[in-house]
This record gives C-alpha cells, structure tokens and sequence, in this order.
C-alpha cells in the first residue's frame, strides 16, 4: 500500500544527544515536509524540500537539520541545540509543493526527554 | 494578529446536528484552504479542500470559502460521535515568504454527544 511510515512511533532522548526521526513515503511525491506539535497547538512547520537534495527552513528550524538524498526519504534530526525537543513531530508529502495539492501526513513520532 | 486563526472551543452539539467551523486568515493572496480532522494522538487527516469561492461538498461536508472577507468555514451535517475531534484549517500562502507554505491554524476542538 501507498502512504508515509514515520518511525519510532515513540522516542526518547538524553541530555546532549542528538536523535534522528525517519520518514519514507512510496508516493512519488516531489515535496515533503516536517511539523512539531505541542498539546493544544497547531502544526508548526520545521523544514521542508520541493525536490531532492534541496530544502528550507520553515518557522522553527533552529535546533534541527535535515537531509534529502533520496525522493522517497526526508529525516529529521533533533539536536542537542534544541533545548525544548518534547513535542509530537509529523511528517508530510504532497504531489506537488504548490497549487491545490493537499498534503497527506504520517502516523507521527512522539520525542520525549530522558 | 495570527496568520490562521481558529476558535478553540470546545464545540458542543447534539447528535444530528449541524456543527459549524470558522477560521479566517490573513493573507489576502492566500490560494487554497485545506480542513483536517485530528483524532486525540493521531495524526492529522484530510476531510476537504477548497480554493473557489463558494460551497464544496462532499457528503455530511461542506466548506465554505469567501475570499473577500477572507473566512473559510466547514460544516457537518447530521453530526455523529465519531465526528468528535481536533479540526485543523489550513491555508496555503500565495506569496514571498509564505508562497507555498501551508499555515494552520491552532484547531477547533469538536464534541458531538449522543
């Protein structure tokens, strides 16, 4: 079946360590995103790629880098710069980056610190 | 002023009634309008997209787009149980920094009692 695997579905990070959360879609889609939730809040974007081996950063990349060498995988990395890492992270796709193409989300990664 | 903004509600109606969601948004070039229902700890799901001005529908859904007053609006029809959830407006930017970003609004929280 088609669709986003976001994995672990639970994280835990130590003090000064840096964790990598995963994301790989069979879609074929051009652009793939990553978004924070905190309990009570909207989605917050990260980061973001149009196309391979090109990304951006979205409102609230300090803290977080990512990598796109693949089409079909976008991996997050929180790091130890990121002072406030607990948080609901969700992964996205969408066909095309612009226009009227919806954006289809992952089940989603849940970092917690140790 | 929040670019996306939402009542938090909570929402509460009876079953088999209408359930009406408002968000407006600020960016007046904004192009297309997204509504996702987010179950508690699940990640969010595509219900509907507009980007016309008027009505869309689609089963118990409807939304509503006016650009001029720039409101968006989703509306449940014969409201159920299950229908009881976080809703996400989400509004594609149409223009320099924003220019294809999706922005979401902080979610309505909807509860539909039997």
């Amino acid at each position: 079946d088609g669709g986003i695997t976001q994995s672990p579905k639970y994280l835990f990070r130590k003090e000064g360590q840096n964790v990598t959360l995963s994301c790989e879609q069979n879609l074929n889609h051009d652009a793939m995103y990553w978004y924070r939730q905190d309990p009570g809040q909207g989605l917050r974007l990260i980061y973001y790629s149009q196309i391979v081996n090109d990304f951006q950063k979205g409102d609230i990349a300090e803290g977080y880098s990512v990598s796109r060498e693949k089409k079909e995988s976008f991996p997050l990395t929180v790091t130890s710069a990121q002072k406030n890492p607990t948080a609901f992270y969700l992964c996205a796709s969408s066909i095309t980056p612009r226009g009227n193409q919806p954006q289809h989300f992952g089940d989603g990664t849940r970092l917690s610190i140790l | 002023q929040k670019e996306v903004e939402q009542n938090s509600g909570p929402l509460s109606v009876p079953e088999g009634a209408i359930a009406s969601l408002n968000c407006t948004y600020s960016d007046r070039g904004s192009q297309s309008f997204f509504w996702y229902r987010q179950y508690s700890g699940k990640s969010p799901e595509l219900i509907m997209f507009i980007y016309s001005n008027g009505d869309k529908e689609d089963g118990r859904f409807t939304a509503q787009l006016n650009k001029a007053s720039q409101y968006v609006s989703l509306l449940i029809r014969d409201s159920q149980p299950s229908d009881s959830a976080t809703y996400l407006c989400a509004v594609r930017g149409a223009g320099g920094t924003s220019y294809g970003k999706l922005t979401f609004g902080q979610g309505t929280i909807l509860t539909v009692h039997p």
